[in-house]
């Protein structure tokens, strides 16, 4: 089975523009999470989406945002970038209904300059 | 919010030698989760446990859920050069209550494996 994909694998933008990062779940999962791993702050949760339906949200600003698609493939788009944004963003799927297990994609690498 | 303590932050041992790290909460945890990343990658479930008091093996990895369910235990064995990476603990928080696709994570211990 094919594991969590994320397109782009690196990315750089400049303070102001935005930015859609993707992710393909593995095949059978429906719930998709979303993380930002920085040095200073570690993992810190997103959003969870399943069904097509964002469940949980973490404490981001409104800048950040998601959606999923019937597919299960998930993207996020983060707005008006800040040079803080620059982080590895991180997507992960479960079955959802089974346990807690989480598997991750190899991550987006954004930079804002 | 609930946190995740992990210890050590970071570990220097050479070929061959036992590793130990913990974390720790204070609250309770239904599920611990320990996950290795390797640098510009994403993070690779070893071992998940569900139980308290329960012990799981993953080859050289040996993790085990606390007794009072507020910290979980990574042991390697014989380590080797491609142990090295991050080690994180995790879990979902809010025991007991909703915590869609929410993992909280510690961290992170840092393994370095001297030849």
């Amino acid at each position: 089975k094919a594991g969590v994909t994320q397109t782009p694998r690196y990315l750089i933008k400049t303070r102001g523009q935005q930015v859609t990062l993707s992710c393909s779940p593995i095949s059978g999962h429906r719930s998709v999470s979303w993380y930002q791993q920085t040095p200073g702050q570690g993992l810190q949760f997103l959003f969870e989406y399943f069904s097509e339906t964002q469940r949980n949200k973490g404490n981001f600003p409104g800048r950040f945002s998601g959606r999923q698609f019937s597919n299960s493939r998930s993207e996020m788009n983060v707005s008006t970038l800040e040079l803080g944004d620059s982080a590895l963003y991180l997507c992960a799927s479960s079955l959802a209904r089974v346990r807690n297990e989480q598997f991750f994609g190899p991550g987006t690498r954004l930079t804002v300059l | 919010g609930q946190q995740l303590n992990q210890s050590p932050q970071s570990m220097f041992i050479q070929e061959g030698e036992d590793v130990s790290m913990n974390c720790t909460s204070s609250s309770i945890f239904n599920t611990w989760l320990w996950y290795k990343q390797d640098p510009g990658e994403g993070p690779v479930l070893l071992i998940a446990l569900y139980k308290a008091g329960e012990l799981t093996s993953n080859g050289r990895l040996t993790a085990q859920f606390g007794t009072t369910r507020k910290d979980s235990f990574l042991n390697i064995s014989a380590s080797i050069p491609s142990d090295v990476g991050i080690y994180f603990c995790a879990g979902p928080p809010n025991a007991g209550g909703t915590s869609y696709g929410k993992l909280t994570f510690g961290q992170g211990t840092i393994l370095t494996v001297h030849p």
